[in-house]
């Protein structure tokens, strides 16, 4: 069984066009979050979220948006995609309230935009 | 400067040898991570640390807090050892955000 699952893994689209990746994670954990590696494969937050609280990292731009229909779920929605915005990201989850902190990550989405 | 560095950014080892990844970071920090990402690309959570030090099999992980440093060492290297290790902090902030080091990328040769 996949504890963090991302669909689709590779992900071709064309300058301006606006897409979604979606994530999934069966392990009961109360965070989600989205990172991004870039062509250095240098790994930055983008966003975090629990049921209570969206923290955005503030260098994200706002084309960027996290949707959360359960605490199970973390789709990313990117409009008017850019070439800049080629990269793997990678959702991962973690239990943070009740201690641990310990992370499991999905196996990352390669983004090419053309 | 990266809050979080990591040292050596290459490192390339003979099976069987002994290996050593730093780590030093710049702000406080509730835990630190080490993640292993393979060629493949996946992210596997090796170690969550904050204090003293941890093993698993052939991979042990120390920390330092007052000298904000961890060091990553394998154990009788092999070939399947090959990939990045990411040295990870999660700071004062909330909801578990981490901040990553650059990542060290060890190729272990037959």
């Amino acid at each position: 069984d996949t504890a963090v699952s991302q669909t689709p893994k590779y992900l071709v689209t064309q300058m301006g066009n606006d897409k979604s990746i979606k994530c999934e994670q069966n392990l009961g954990h109360d965070t989600m979050y989205w990172y991004k590696q870039d062509s250095k494969k240098f790994l930055k937050i983008m966003f975090s979220y629990n049921n209570k609280e969206l923290i955005i990292n503030e260098t994200v731009p706002n084309r960027f948006s996290p949707k959360s229909p359960d605490k199970a779920h973390l789709n990313l929605h990117i409009n008017s995609l850019e070439l800049g915005d080629s990269a793997v990201y990678f959702c991962a989850s973690s239990q943070v309230f009740t201690g641990g902190y310990g992370y499991t990550f999905g196996s990352g989405t390669r983004l090419t935009v053309v | 400067k990266n809050e979080v560095e990591q040292s050596p950014q290459n490192l390339t080892a003979q099976e069987g040898e002994f290996i050593t990844i730093n780590c030093s970071y710049s702000v406080g920090i509730s835990a630190l991570h080490w993640l292993q990402q393979h060629p493949g690309g996946g992210i596997v959570s090796l170690f969550m640390l904050s204090s003293g030090k941890k093993k698993h099999g052939r991979l042990i992980a120390t920390i330092n807090i007052q000298e904000k440093h961890s060091s990553l060492h394998i154990t009788a290297s092999h070939p399947r050892d090959s990939a990045v290790y990411i040295c990870a902090v999660k700071n004062g902030g909330s909801q578990g955000n981490l901040i990553f080091g650059k990542g060290t990328k060890l190729s272990v040769k037959p």
